[in-house]
């Protein structure tokens, strides 16, 4: 079955770089997008970028472009993101998600998340 | 950028009574629409894509309707497990994007 594992919880201060992990199984790793959304403490999901991990090309949504990174290793059927400069608005659960259709099948992007990991909280604070 | 907005914020219901949940989209999303399901400290959890397509093992007591930008989706019976947050979502080829709007809290009345 398809499962997303993901890395710890992380604690981290203003300005520093957290890097989180998504380690994929039950599937052909390369065949499926990675999505990682984000949840602020009571609110609600916002997504931040997608990544393709054939190719390792990405997309990420505005308000993250020059903060986020996202890349993958196939080796281990790993994918992270990478946040940057962080700010205490930044405290949130990231989760990564599998997009439902095979990337070349598909030949889209648009698509809906069937398969997510468990989430990682991260806190920022000084 | 397309903006999701559901309504009620929050909608209380008696369990065995039937929920009815809307999502409008600022423009057309065709039925690029999926709904999820989310309950404390857990991932969301996929329903409803494709506006109206139920997603494997989703009981059929769940259903969406609509096209374009008005949305529902309908919980027909409702059991205890199915208090929680949903979200309905728009997703796009190009640009990539992918809008949830700010969830329906559905609680027990």
């Amino acid at each position: 079955q398809v499962q997303l594992v993901q890395s710890g919880a992380e604690v981290k201060k203003p300005g520093a770089s957290v890097k989180v992990s998504c380690k994929a199984s039950g599937y052909t790793f390369t065949s499926y997008y990675i999505h990682w959304v984000r949840q602020a403490p009571g609110q609600g999901l916002e997504w931040m970028g997608i990544i393709n991990p054939s190719v390792s090309t990405t997309s990420y949504a505005q308000k993250f472009q020059g903060r986020v990174t996202m890349t993958r290793d196939t080796s281990t059927s790993t994918v992270y993101m990478e946040l940057s400069s962080l700010r205490s608005e930044d405290t949130a659960v990231y989760f990564c998600a599998r997009g439902a259709s095979d990337i070349v099948v598909s030949q889209t992007t648009a698509e809906y998340f069937q398969h997510w990991g468990q989430g990682t909280l991260v806190t920022v604070s000084s | 950028e397309i903006v999701m907005t559901q309504s009620p914020a929050t909608l209380s219901v008696s369990p065995g009574e039937r929920a009815t949940l809307s999502c409008r989209a600022s423009q057309s999303v065709s039925s690029n629409l999926a709904w999820y399901q989310q309950k404390p400290a857990q991932a969301p959890r996929l329903l409803i894509y494709g506006a109206s397509t139920r997603a494997t093992g989703i009981p059929a007591r769940f259903s969406g309707s609509g096209s374009g930008t008005e949305f529902t989706l309908t919980i027909s019976g409702l059991q205890s497990e199915d208090f929680a947050l949903y979200y309905c979502q728009h997703y796009n080829n190009w640009p990539p994007q992918y809008t949830f709007g700010q969830g329906t809290k559905l609680e027990i009345k």
